[in-house]
């Protein structure tokens, strides 16, 4: 039972323009939520995070959206560049531990 | 800081063989947990250790077990190996249970023949 979801499994975006990645999840207990870069023979790196008390969260290039009501969350990276060439994973947690639930992964290609 | 560190890197087993994996996690880090990635299936969780306890465990058979020492290094071990065992194990730790951010290893890599 996958509770978190992302639905897209690639996306290719030009240089400089936005990339926009997105998770749905079911669980309504999930309160806090995380994306990961992953590049490949490399473990997944923490990229930017988000409580549920929030509903938007920003970090240089990055920029998380939460919309709590329809259990979605969104990463957008502006401007994006060749180097944000990875597989992007979203996770969430119900803060009972470090049981965080990740989806399956969106690889994205930056086109120079 | 040196990061989290996986060993073996890569490594191959046969079916009903058994396997232990090994994870050192950043110095001063006490809870390390450790996740099954398989193509299509995202990470799913094994287990949680903190301070020598196991705290969660996924949903996995019994075959598939973990411990952590009073150094915090943790192993994994899966008995009976079975081909769909094939995957990249990633061992994450973090400072304590809850604090969200997980810092990664790269990853042992088990392929079942």
């Amino acid at each position: 039972d996958q509770q978190v979801k992302q639905n897209s499994p690639s996306l290719s975006v030009q240089e400089g323009r936005i990339s926009i990645l997105n998770c749905d999840y079911t669980n309504s207990m999930f309160d806090y939520f995380l994306w990961y870069k992953k590049y490949p023979a490399e473990g997944p790196t923490f990229l930017i995070s988000i409580s549920s008390i929030k509903d938007k969260n920003e970090d240089g290039r990055f920029t998380v959206f939460l919309n709590k009501s329809a259990k979605h969350l969104s990463l957008h990276i502006v401007p994006s560049q060749p180097g944000d060439s990875a597989v992007y994973f979203c996770a969430a947690s119900a803060r009972t531990g470090n049981q965080f639930y990740f989806g399956t992964g969106t690889s994205l290609t930056v086109i120079p | 800081k040196a990061g989290v560190t996986q060993t073996p890197r890569y490594l191959i087993k046969t079916r009903g063989q058994q396997v232990t994996l090994s994870c050192s996690p950043i110095s001063g880090h006490r809870s390390v947990s450790w996740y099954q990635q398989t193509p299509g299936q995202g990470l799913q969780f094994l287990f949680e250790y903190f301070s020598e306890t196991q705290r969660n465990k996924g949903n996995f058979p019994g075959r598939f077990s973990g411990r952590q020492f009073s150094n915090s290094r943790s192993e994994m071990n899966v008995s009976t190996l079975e081909l769909g065992d094939s995957a990249l194990y990633l061992c994450a730790s973090s400072a304590r249970p809850n604090t969200g951010e997980l810092f990664f290893g790269e990853g042992s890599r088990l392929t079942v023949l």
